[in-house]
């Protein structure tokens, strides 16, 4: 079955590190495009990150120098390593799959909770 | 980036359309025919149900359609149905390797 599952979620102190993994199933990571986007409870959601099959990776201005977003292709596995976390940053974080030719997000994982709080 | 604009809410009845708009400009929605559109059940995760302006993934039914003018683009979900009640999600590429979603809208089937 071809699915995304995140985990790592969880609760950090501001200023914290929090690293989340998004094993993939079905498909190889490392000749798609994939991405991390982000929703805050009760908002919308808001792009974070990309990684190309090359493996350059493009941030959000939001998040950038503080969020780096790696793979394992040994283990078909993403991972976004979180930094100097502040309370905006809490929201469900979703891994997901963009087609290679466009900006269609067309597979998501169900979401891992990230809170930062003290 | 700024985010997309859309309307906080949508209606309509069983059986009639409505229109979705998301207003962007130059630099993304007007700039590339890179906009999508999701939908978002309480709960869960989006899915995808427009890509590149107008075009469906395959199990999307036709009754939902995407078209852009300008800086502005819009999603149709014609003949109404109890399960399009959802939040609806715009986005597009906003160049630099960005891309950029907008404020979402819920759409209730009165």
């Amino acid at each position: 079955e071809v699915q995304l599952v995140e985990s790592g979620g969880g609760l950090v102190q501001p200023g914290g590190s929090l690293r989340l993994s998004c094993a993939a199933s079905g498909f190889t990571v490392s000749v798609n495009y994939m991405t991390w986007v982000r929703q805050a409870p009760g908002k919308g959601l808001e792009w974070v990150s990309v990684i190309y099959t090359s493996g350059s990776t493009y941030y959000a201005d939001s998040v950038k120098g503080r969020f780096t977003l790696s793979r394992d292709d040994s283990k078909n596995t993403l991972y976004l390593q979180m930094n100097s976390l502040r309370a905006e940053d809490t929201a469900i974080y979703y891994c997901a799959r963009r087609y290679n030719t466009n900006w269609g997000i067309q597979l998501w994982g169900q979401g891992t909770l990230v809170t930062v709080s003290s | 980036q700024s985010a997309l604009t859309q309307p906080p809410s949508a209606s309509g009845s069983p059986g009639q359309s409505v229109t979705i708009s998301c207003t962007g400009s130059r630099s993304d929605v007007g700039g590339y025919n890179y906009v999508s559109w999701y939908q978002q059940h309480a709960g869960k995760a989006p899915k995808l149900m427009i890509y590149e302006v107008s075009k469906r993934p395959s199990g999307v039914p036709d009754r939902f359609s995407g078209s852009k003018s300008g800086n502005t683009a819009s999603l149709t979900v014609s003949g109404l149905q109890p399960e399009d009640e959802a939040d609806y999600y715009c986005s597009s590429y906003a160049g630099n390797n960005n891309l950029v979603f907008g404020g979402g809208t819920k759409l209730t089937v009165l």
